[in-house]
């Protein structure tokens, strides 16, 4: 069975520093899809980014991009110049590609952006 | 914009009532999950439905069942509601059919917060 951990409960950034929120999973499958998630304290879940497994070249949006690194099935998300609407909870999460599109996520690391 | 749509968004009910969570899309997505979340623990998967009528066990079905009569609306049914069962309950939905290993991105509503006591 696929598992995506994030390792950081909790973060802390100041207003207009970089973060890196961590992600790992394991799987046996060869293509797949990661994506970040975002739940502002608002509650609606949005995606912040998607990666494909194939490609080897690091999504990016914005100030938002990832460093994926296939061979340690690490998928870790960078957020450049943080703004206070960065505050929320980011959920890293799997796809399964030959599953129905299920996705398997992450425990989630509330981020907080101070001024 | 894809909207999806959940019937409450703070819900509370008495142990052994029979509960129901609606959600309703307005993309013709084929695609239909519930998932339920608590701290630490993120999203865990319900159940999921990618045509009318067909649904598929997720990681934590018992206590739970599901209907789909129409494209556009999924529902969560709790039998017989159990103190355990107190969360927050999202509904998503995503293009593609079922096998089709399309990477559809899943759009999530708004959150059930559920309270049973």
């Amino acid at each position: 069975a696929q598992t995506v951990t994030q390792s950081q409960p909790e973060m802390s950034v100041q207003e207009a520093e970089t973060v890196t929120l961590s992600c790992t999973y394991d799987t046996s499958e060869n293509n797949y899809y990661l994506f970040w998630y975002k739940q502002p304290p608002s509650r609606q879940m949005i995606l912040v980014i998607r990666q494909e497994a194939y490609k080897q070249q690091n999504a990016t949006e914005n100030r938002f991009s990832v460093n994926f690194q296939k061979a340690a099935k690490s998928f870790s998300l960078k957020i450049s110049d943080s703004q206070l609407g960065d505050t929320a909870m980011y959920f890293c999460a799997f796809l399964h590609n030959n599953a129905g599109n299920m996705l398997t996520f992450g425990g989630g690391t509330r981020l907080m952006v101070k001024p | 914009d894809v909207k999806v749509t959940q019937s409450s968004r703070y819900l509370v009910k008495r142990t052994g009532e029979k509960v129901f969570l609606e959600c309703v899309q307005d993309m013709d997505h084929e695609n239909m999950f519930w998932y339920r979340q608590d701290p630490g623990l993120g999203l865990r998967l319900i159940y999921f439905s990618y045509d009318v009528k067909m649904k598929e066990k997720g990681d934590i079905p018992e206590g739970y069942s599901v209907s789909r009569e129409k494209k556009e609306r999924f529902s969560l049914i709790l039998e017989s509601a159990s103190t355990n069962q107190t969360s927050m309950y999202l509904c998503a939905s995503s293009l593609g059919g079922h096998g089709q290993g399309s990477p559809y991105e899943q759009y999530f509503g708004p959150g059930t917060r559920l309270t049973v006591t």
